[in-house]
């Protein structure tokens, strides 16, 4: 069953560097999307990617941050200057044609 | 942004028992929507569509109601391993906006 996978699992980093946190989504998928959950907390949208651009970020995606799609499989989230409180799961999550989100397995981010 | 809410649980019942959440959306235009359960430290995954005219998977059964935007998941003979959060999410916007509730927690006892 096609999956959406996500590397690294869990990244450390101090505060003020830049992350990237990568993703592969589901091959005949078309939209992206990235998600952060703080411990305990809710899932949070952050932004939606569909045909190589943004269709819709929330104000937590603010100019720290950047999504990419280099290649025609990675998607990518870039943190620039991370702060304490970007640490969280992040998620990636595609969909075809039905709105059925698939979500990857998270990379726990750590800033120190 | 607009809201999803969710009973703020958490539920504790025991095996064998029907078990119903709900969950109410303030975005009138809401196109889908949808139950996922995530685990302790997992992604959300996939549970079910929800249509209105009502679907049921199982157990586990969903139903719309877009008049009072209200939507709920029943699960009947819960088994130890329904134990999880179950997020109700809203879909706005043509699929651009996925707007995930709190999460409801459930406990299903030996």
């Amino acid at each position: 069953e096609p999956e959406v996978t996500q590397t690294p699992s869990h990244q450390v980093t101090q505060m003020g560097q830049e992350v990237i946190l990568r993703c592969v989504p589901i091959s005949n998928h078309l939209y992206f999307y990235w998600y952060r959950q703080i411990l305990g907390q809710k899932v949070e949208f952050l932004v939606s990617f569909y045909n190589n651009e943004i269709s819709e970020k929330s104000e937590i995606f603010d100019d720290q941050f950047s999504v990419e799609r280099p290649d025609g499989s990675n998607f990518t989230l870039k943190i620039r200057s991370t702060k304490l409180e970007d640490s969280a799961m992040y998620f990636c999550a595609s969909t075809g044609s039905s709105y059925e989100q698939y979500f990857g397995p998270g990379t726990r981010l750590t800033v120190t | 942004r607009k809201e999803v809410e969710q009973d703020p649980g958490p539920f504790n019942v025991p095996e064998g028992a029907t078990v119903a959440f709900n969950c109410t959306y303030s975005n009138s235009a809401s196109q889908s929507f949808f139950w996922y359960r995530q685990d302790c430290r997992k992604e959300p995954k996939l549970l079910m569509s929800v249509y209105s005219s009502g679907n049921e998977d199982g157990r586990f059964t969903a139903q719309l109601n877009r008049a009072s935007q209200y939507i709920s998941l029943l699960i009947r003979d819960s088994k130890l391993s329904d134990s999880a959060t179950y997020l109700c999410v809203v879909v706005d916007n043509y699929g651009q906006n996925f707007v995930f509730g709190p999460g409801t927690r459930l406990s299903v006892l030996p």
